[in-house]
């Protein structure tokens, strides 16, 4: 079955330590985004990639770094820098840039900061 | 910055009854989304409907927009238990490239 997978769907990060969530897609999707949730508010984008060694900034991207190698996987890092990273993350793909086409998303990762 | 809102924040109804939830928006767009997102889970996409579509239909769902009040619904009709999630809409600003922005979402109930 053709989807998004996105692992652990737990994380613990201790303070000062940087983390890395998988997303990998086998949809063959050109587009993949990373957006934050918090609780009541709806989600923000963080980081897209509309093709394989090109990534650019969202509206929070401070804190996180991001790589794109290969269409498939899209993996995001929470740095130290990232002062509040407890969240549920949601990884995304689309056929085309978003707005036209519809997106499909992970399972999400939530990730805790003990 | 959030560009939709949706209303009510959270509405609670009977099996059988049907849920209509609300979403505004601030500037001109070229397609309004809506997404469906059971409690800890990733969201699914329901419905697109372009700036020059007035309605759209697919299955128990209905969706509305109208681009003069910058508003659109989603009535889902005869509800289901497993209805119960969180719906938001998305849009895309035209000055904001192609990407879309969520709305904080509205909460459903279905009790059976």
């Amino acid at each position: 079955d053709g989807g998004i997978t996105q692992s652990p769907k737990y994380l613990f990060r201790k303070e000062g330590q940087n983390v890395t969530l998988s997303c990998e897609q086998n949809l063959n999707h050109d587009a993949m985004y990373w957006y934050r949730q918090d609780p009541g508010q709806g989600l923000r984008l963080i980081y897209y990639s509309q093709i394989v060694n090109d990534f650019q900034k969202g509206d929070i991207a401070e804190g996180y770094s991001v790589s794109r190698e290969k269409k498939e996987s899209f993996p995001l890092t929470v740095t130290s820098a990232q002062k509040n990273p407890t969240a549920f993350y949601l990884c995304a793909s689309s056929i085309g840039m978003l707005g036209n086409t519809e997106a499909f998303f992970g399972q999400g990762t939530r990730l805790t900061v003990v | 910055s959030q560009q939709g809102e949706e209303d009510p924040q959270a509405l609670s109804i009977q099996e059988g009854e049907n849920a209509t939830m609300n979403c505004s928006y601030k500037t001109s767009i070229n397609n309004l989304q809506w997404y469906r997102q059971n409690s800890g889970r990733g969201l699914v996409h329901l419905i697109l409907i372009r700036s020059n579509e007035r309605e759209k239909h697919s299955g128990r769902l209905r969706v509305t927009l109208d681009t003069s009040k910058k508003s659109s619904s989603l009535l889902i009709t005869a509800s289901r238990a497993a209805d119960t999630a969180s719906y938001f809409c998305a849009t895309d600003p035209r000055e904001y490239g192609n990407k879309l922005v969520f709305g904080a979402g509205t909460i459903l109930r279905v009790k059976s």
